[in-house]
C-alpha cells in the first residue's frame, strides 16, 4: 500500500496568514492526489484533485502543487472558515489511502 | 441537489453483522461509481470499498476483504455495505461517497460501534 505522510500534524496560524501543508507519498503517484477539508462533526469536502485542479465552488485562495512523491496544499490568506483538518489522498493505485491529517488551528 | 443519506448504523458485538444503506438523490445514480469511506473516532480517513455503476467491479481494502460486501441497486438509487464478522477495529463513522477515485459528495455518516 502507498503510505501518505502529512506535515505538520498541527499548524497554528492567524487569519490572513499564508499556510502550506505538505503531503509525501511512499512511492510515486504521478499527479493522482486530492485534498479534502473536514470540519468537526462533518463529512469531508473535496477541495482539489489531480494535484492542482480546484473543485467547483472552492475559493481561489486554495491551491495545490507537486508531482511524484511530494505535494503541497497552500492557502494564500487564511480565513476564519478555513480552520479545519486537511487530508491528502492518493488514487494512483488501490487501496486508495489518505494522509493522517493536518489540523489548522487558530493561533 | 445531490444528497447521500446513510442508515443502518448502530451497536453490535464482536463477530456480529450490520448492513449499511445509502440512499442517493439529485443525480443519475446509474452513471457513477459509489464508495464507502470510514473514520474511526478521533482518527483519519480510510477508504473501504467501491463499486462500479453496474456492479460488475468491486474493490476493497485488505482489512475488510472476505468480511464486507458492497452492493448497489440502481432501481432504488442505493448502495449498501454488508459487514460481517465485525471487530472492535471496525468501529467508525462510515461515509457513503460518490466517486471511484475521488469523492465529490459525501453523506452525513453512520456510526458503527463494535463492542462487547
Amino acid at each position: 500500500d502507498i503510505r501518505m505522510t502529512q506535515s505538520p500534524s498541527t499548524l497554528s496560524a492567524s487569519v490572513g496568514d499564508r499556510v502550506t501543508i505538505t503531503c509525501r507519498a511512499s512511492q510515486s503517484i504521478s499527479s493522482w492526489l486530492a485534498w479534502y477539508q473536514q470540519k468537526p462533526g462533518k463529512a469531508p469536502n473535496l477541495l482539489i484533485y489531480k494535484t492542482s485542479v480546484l473543485e467547483s465552488g472552492v475559493p481561489s485562495r486554495f491551491s495545490g502543487s507537486g508531482s511524484g512523491t511530494e505535494f503541497t496544499l497552500t492557502i494564500s490568506s487564511l480565513q476564519p472558515e478555513d480552520f479545519a483538518t486537511y487530508y491528502c489522498q492518493q488514487y494512483n493505485s488501490y487501496p486508495w489511502t489518505f494522509g493522517q491529517g493536518t489540523k489548522v488551528e487558530i493561533k | 441537489e445531490v444528497q447521500l443519506v446513510e442508515s443502518g448504523g448502530g451497536f453490535v458485538q464482536p463477530g456480529g453483522s450490520l448492513r449499511l444503506s445509502c440512499a442517493a438523490s439529485g443525480f443519475t445514480f446509474s452513471s457513477f461509481w459509489m464508495s464507502w469511506v470510514r473514520q474511526a473516532p478521533g482518527k483519519g480517513l480510510e477508504w473501504v470499498a467501491n463499486i462500479k455503476q453496474d456492479g460488475s467491479e468491486k474493490n476493497y481494502v485488505d482489512s475488510v476483504k472476505g468480511r464486507f460486501t458492497i452492493s448497489s441497486d440502481n432501481a432504488k438509487n442505493s448502495v449498501y455495505l454488508q459487514m460481517n464478522s465485525l471487530r472492535a477495529e471496525d468501529t467508525a463513522v462510515y461515509y457513503c461517497a460518490r466517486g471511484t477515485q475521488i469523492f465529490d459528495y459525501w453523506g452525513q455518516g453512520a456510526l458503527v460501534t463494535v463492542s462487547s
